[in-house]
């Protein structure tokens, strides 16, 4: 089977540094996704990891270890508009894209 | 922005009637992908294809059905809409399978 899982609700402040982690079980990989997705809205393209380590982009970094089947999203100096929902999808051998749950992140002042 | 356009945006339907989700890119991206978002599930694929007259069931498959007669278009039937099928649709496309998607910006569906 496949599964994707990520916390459902994280909060965070103004100015700070978050992480936002995603485990996954696919059959087969070609890459793992993430997406940032403002309510009422369509998902936008955050970052893309198909090999092992850190891409780095701006405020955002997204990190993999495909031996264990792990990723995060790294976003610092957190702004107000970076209160959404941050979706983490795995593109499986069959050209399947498939999303996690997604988190929902709330910065404070 | 990616040229992808859903239409209707909005649509309000009776159970058990019929119902056509269009999805059109002018990108000539080989993927297309349909997706449902409902609270607290994220986004669930429904099909996607790989290719003209190539498509593949998704997670949630069950009522609905897809055709891809050409590379910039992928239709999603609702056979015989039920309410538990009320969601908002995403339509998505890509290069390829190591590439982005770009999305869609949905179509609300309410089935009464």
């Amino acid at each position: 089977g496949q599964n994707i899982d990520q916390p459902t609700e994280m909060t965070a402040t103004e100015g700070a540094i978050v992480q936002i982690n995603c485990t996954y079980q696919t059959s087969g990989f070609n890459g793992l996704f993430w997406y940032q997705q403002h309510a009422g809205e369509a998902p936008t393209f955050l970052s893309y990891n198909v090999l092992d380590g850190l891409e780095e982009k701006g405020r955002f970094s997204s990190f993999l270890s495909r031996s264990k089947g792990y990723s995060y999203l790294l976003l610092k100096e957190l702004q107000m508009k970076d209160s959404a929902s941050y979706l983490c999808a795995v593109n499986n051998q069959g050209g399947k894209l498939i999303f996690g749950q997604g988190t929902e992140l709330s910065v404070k002042p | 922005d990616a040229g992808i356009t859903q239409s209707p945006r909005h649509k309000v339907t009776e159970t058990g009637t019929p119902v056509t989700l269009r999805c059109h890119q002018t990108e000539n991206h080989r993927y297309m992908y349909w997706y449902r978002q409902d609270p607290g599930h994220g986004l669930r694929l429904i099909h996607y294809s790989y290719g003209v007259k190539d498509t593949d069931k998704g997670e949630v498959s069950d009522g609905y059905s897809v055709s891809r007669s050409k590379t910039e278009d992928f239709l999603l039937t609702l056979e015989s809409a039920t309410s538990s099928q009320t969601s908002v649709y995403f339509c998505a496309i890509s290069e390829g399978r190591e590439a982005e998607a770009f999305f869609g910006q949905g179509t609300r569906l309410t089935v009464v």
